[in-house]
């Protein structure tokens, strides 16, 4: 089993949707969560922090249910901006610091 | 602005010539990370320098290596790249156990791009 599970997508969805991406983990013992935004050719950048209580950043709404090890990022009122492939990522099992990346799952927003 | 950066951007070698990429960061970060990411695939951690202290991944080849002079630099040397070592190679930087709620947040560089010819 991966560390880290996305479904790789793509979604494709019309301006203004909301979209949602689930991640599931294995190790239960993770205490860094977070989502990346990757573009095309480019660097990984951070979207968001997740934390326990859930957080939101705009349009953006990250949550975590540990006891079923996932997280979740909604997105609202897609842009065509939001197409990219987001990254699930959680701290390696060996150490806090080191992080394990998801495969990614791809967003394509249409006009 | 504080940032991490790689150069060069692009690099093209020959298959089994050395090649060295670089990443410096004005983070003032003590952890810095080489990743290698292929094309719909996951960033994989190569290695890692805590400050000083250099920490191989187990399934990382022999053919890479790193060293890390100061803070701010970190290298990243391919010693015979072969074709299937064509990839984007990642620099990132973070700041573990500084006490900030995101300390263990990691910021990337902007990568090189690296064909093997």
């Amino acid at each position: 089993r991966k560390e880290v599970e996305q479904d790789p997508g793509p979604f494709n969805v019309p301006e203004g949707a909301t979209v949602a991406f689930n991640c599931t983990y294995s190790n239960s013992a993770s205490q860094s969560f977070f989502w990346y935004r990757q573009d095309c050719r480019k660097e990984p950048k951070l979207l968001m922090s997740v934390y326990s209580s859930g957080n939101e950043d705009g349009r953006f709404t990250a949550q975590l249910n540990r006891a079923s090890q996932y997280i979740s990022l909604l997105i609202r009122d897609s842009k065509l901006s939001d197409s990219a492939t987001y990254l699930c990522v959680v701290n390696s099992m060996d150490s806090s610091y080191k992080l394990i990346f998801g495969s990614g799952t791809r967003l394509l927003v249409r006009p | 602005d504080a940032m991490v950066i790689q150069n060069p951007r692009y690099q093209v070698t020959q298959f089994g010539k050395p090649v060295t990429l670089s990443c410096s960061q004005t983070l003032n970060h003590n952890v810095m990370y080489w990743y290698q990411q292929k094309s719909s695939q996951a960033p994989k951690l190569l290695f890692h320098y805590y400050d000083k202290d250099f920490n191989n991944e187990a399934d990382t080849p022999d053919n890479f290596q790193s060293r890390r002079p100061n803070t701010s630099f970190c290298f990243l040397d391919i010693r015979s790249p072969g074709l299937g070592d064509a990839a984007m190679y990642l620099c990132a930087t973070s700041a573990p156990g500084t006490g900030t709620r995101n300390s263990y947040e990691q910021y990337f560089g902007p990568g090189t791009r690296l064909t093997v010819t």
